[in-house]
């Protein structure tokens, strides 16, 4: 079947680095998008969305890149800072699902001083 | 402004029992789902709730139920616990105006089947 899937489980930078999170989806029907990060015993906690009509969307800090010819998207988070250690989903909407979220399967950021 | 809150933090049950987990939704959102996520992974979608009906429904046997009430409150029910259940149980609500498809979520309840 369809999911979202992610191509890294983990990756560590150093603080201050740049991080990029990749992110690959395979339903082709799927029109929005959303990065969440997950830090230890929380909730996942909203980060970016982007809808599929679009390339790119900065936030603070934070850029999503989503490139529909090959069904990727990646999250950019600058000057990495330890705060953002965590686990990060990729989640995707499909047309028609009425906001049922997809989720892949995430992957751990690991910021190392 | 509260977020959204889920009770039980944590619940120990053990094979065959019922368990109610209980969610409140955050202030001027009325439409809530339910995720199940497993150690390491994604969490993924059982149902979801607004005008005190399940209008969606994820991959999830009978076994797991729910209702939301007139306060946009909401409870997930599951019947006959499997060990396969141990899991984190998330609520998330969002808006039907506005920002729809953001979906904000609770710490979740950690069950425990034994």
């Amino acid at each position: 079947g369809e999911s979202v899937g992610l191509h890294l489980p983990t990756l560590s930078v150093q603080e201050g680095d740049n991080s990029i999170i990749n992110c690959a989806y395979s339903n082709s029907a799927s029109d929005y998008f959303i990065w969440y990060k997950q830090e230890s015993g929380k909730g996942p906690q909203f980060i970016i969305d982007i809808r599929s009509n679009m390339d790119k969307r900065q936030g603070q800090r934070v850029t999503v890149l989503l490139n529909k010819t090959v069904k990727h998207l990646s999250l950019q988070i600058a000057a990495t800072q330890p705060g953002d250690s965590a686990v990060y989903f990729c989640a995707e909407i499909p047309s028609g699902s009425a906001r049922q979220l997809t989720f892949g399967s995430g992957t751990q950021l690991t910021v190392l001083p | 402004d509260a977020g959204v809150t889920q009770s039980p933090t944590h619940l120990i049950k053990t094979r065959g029992q019922q368990v109610t987990l209980r969610c409140s939704p955050k202030s001027g959102h009325d439409t809530v789902s339910w995720y199940q996520q497993a150690l390491g992974q994604g969490p993924q979608f059982i149902f979801q709730y607004y005008e005190e009906e399940e209008r969606q429904r994820g991959n999830f046997p009978d076994r797991f139920s729910g209702h939301q009430f007139p306060n946009y409150s909401s409870e997930l029910n599951v019947n006959a616990l499997l060990l396969g259940d141990s899991a984190l149980y998330l609520c998330a609500s969002s808006p039907r105006r506005g920002r729809v498809n953001i979906q904000y979520f609770g710490a979740g309840t950690r069950l425990s089947v034994l």
